[in-house]
């Protein structure tokens, strides 16, 4: 099962392009990445999922290398709005069998948007 | 036209009660979750239920019992309340039941044990 790294936290001002990387060095090869955003006092939204290369939304942009031991979410011109935590998941489209590791989110990457 | 919603959205108990919390989903999904989140904002699995069978039971205390009595409806009820069961304890649905299927979560329900 791929276990995900993520810097803990990221700030960054209004206006500019913010990356968060996701590293997943054991990603299987039937596995997809996913991301999700989770404002305080809520419950994480699904924002963008990829397989490789690129895949775009009107939300955001995920950028995965050939390798795919890594992926970064690429969020556009923040503003104060995207303060948030951001997980990112990897997990196949199996259904569920034995241990749902892949269901755990972990501790996300804290994005504090500053004026 | 809440998707998932949850109840109570807070619960303040002392050590040694036995609550419960419910969760329904209006989105017609047949998979639905129970996650718990800590003070540092990890977020781990602990349930899940499709068409009311338990299909995924994470490694968690036998003082927690998730109750299906539908597909809409999936309810954590908690005995003998812990201090380090303080937490924020979410909903989730998602339609199929794989890794990789968007979940819906709920508002979340924070938990103070004291």
């Amino acid at each position: 099962l791929a276990k995900t790294t993520q810097p803990i936290s990221m700030d960054s001002y209004e206006g500019q392009e913010v990356n968060i990387t996701c590293s997943h060095n054991n990603i299987a090869t039937n596995d997809y990445i996913t991301w999700y955003q989770q404002f305080p006092s809520q419950g994480p939204r699904f924002i963008i999922q990829g397989y490789k290369t690129k895949v775009t939304n009107e939300v955001a942009s995920l950028f995965i290398p050939a390798d795919r031991k890594s992926s970064t979410l690429s969020l556009p011109r923040v503003s104060l709005s995207d303060t948030a935590v951001y997980y990112c998941l990897v997990g196949d489209k199996q259904l569920f069998s034995g241990s749902a590791r892949q269901l755990t989110f972990g501790s996300g990457t804290q994005l504090t948007v500053l004026p | 036209d809440t998707a998932v919603s949850q109840t109570p959205k807070y619960l303040v108990t002392q050590m040694g009660n036995d609550k419960s919390i419910k969760c329904e989903q209006n989105l017609g999904h047949d998979t639905m979750y129970w996650y718990k989140q800590d003070s540092k904002k990890f977020l781990k699995i602990m349930f899940s239920y499709n068409n009311k069978e338990l299909i995924i039971n994470e490694t968690v205390p036998n003082r927690f019992s998730p109750k299906s009595p539908d597909k809409a409806h999936l309810n954590l009820h908690i005995n003998s309340l812990e201090l380090g069961d303080s937490a924020v304890y979410f909903c989730a649905s998602s339609h199929p039941r794989t890794y990789t299927d968007t979940q819906y979560f709920g508002p979340g329900t924070r938990l103070t044990v004291l």
